[in-house]
């Protein structure tokens, strides 16, 4: 089946710093992948639709300049966590759908876990 | 506004029942409809995706209804084991473009 893969699994950094979040679709191409964050006890939040060969677009709320994302290849969009503050401390997770039909059920990958001290 | 509400945030059920959980929607006109499962610290596996002009779907255990006329979904795990103690999510594409809302999911525990 289709697997998405997440580097790392979790990460600790001091506020201030960069973290960079790779996502990864392993045995199907991907156009899109999306990225989500989830805070403790809540649902997944759409933060940004990452387009291959193209700039990422953002929901409403969501600072791009925070949260880089670029999508280098069909199979690898990587989200990077700018001057990290403690709030930004969440659950990241990709998600990518093997098909070019937007009717599609997605993968997603099995997290990373941002912690800023 | 628009709004996915799922009926409670935990359902405990006794081994070998059925779990029925329950998905509704407002302001909403999805073309599908989508059930996940989330287990502690790890981002969700899909289960299953039902469309507009299916009114149910099934895959082994798992059955998925689909009314848009009450903007609802009802999601039955028959049979229900230990293993299908996790937190389950619905979720909707509301535009057609993959960006999915979730709703704020069920926690299931099935007791032995």
């Amino acid at each position: 089946g289709a697997v998405v893969s997440q580097h790392p699994s979790w990460v600790i950094c001091k506020s201030g710093t960069s973290v960079k979040i790779e996502c990864r679709s392993l045995d199907f191409q991907a156009t899109t992948m999306f990225w989500y964050r989830q805070f403790p006890k809540q649902s997944l939040m759409l933060m940004a639709t990452s387009n291959e060969g193209s700039k990422a677009t953002y929901e409403q709320g969501v600072e791009k300049d925070k949260f880089l994302i670029n999508h280098a290849s069909l199979t690898l969009s990587t989200l990077t966590v700018t001057s990290a503050h403690p709030e930004d401390s969440s659950f990241y997770i990709c998600s990518a759908a093997p098909g070019l039909d937007t009717s599609y059920e997605q993968y997603f990958g099995p997290g990373t876990r941002l912690t800023v001290t | 506004s628009q709004k996915i509400e799922q009926n409670s945030e935990a359902l405990n059920i006794q081994e070998g029942k059925t779990a029925t959980l329950t998905c509704n929607y407002t302001n909403y006109s999805p073309a599908y409809l989508q059930w996940y499962r989330q287990d502690p610290g790890r981002g969700p596996v899909f289960l299953l995706l039902i469309r507009e002009n299916e009114k149910e779907k099934r895959k082994e255990r798992l059955k998925v209804t689909f009314d848009t006329t009450l903007k609802q979904s009802l999601f039955h795990i028959t049979a229900s084991q230990p293993a299908d103690s996790a937190t389950y999510l619905c979720a909707l594409d509301t535009g057609n473009t993959g960006k999915l809302i979730f709703g704020q999911g069920t926690t299931l525990q099935v007791k032995p």
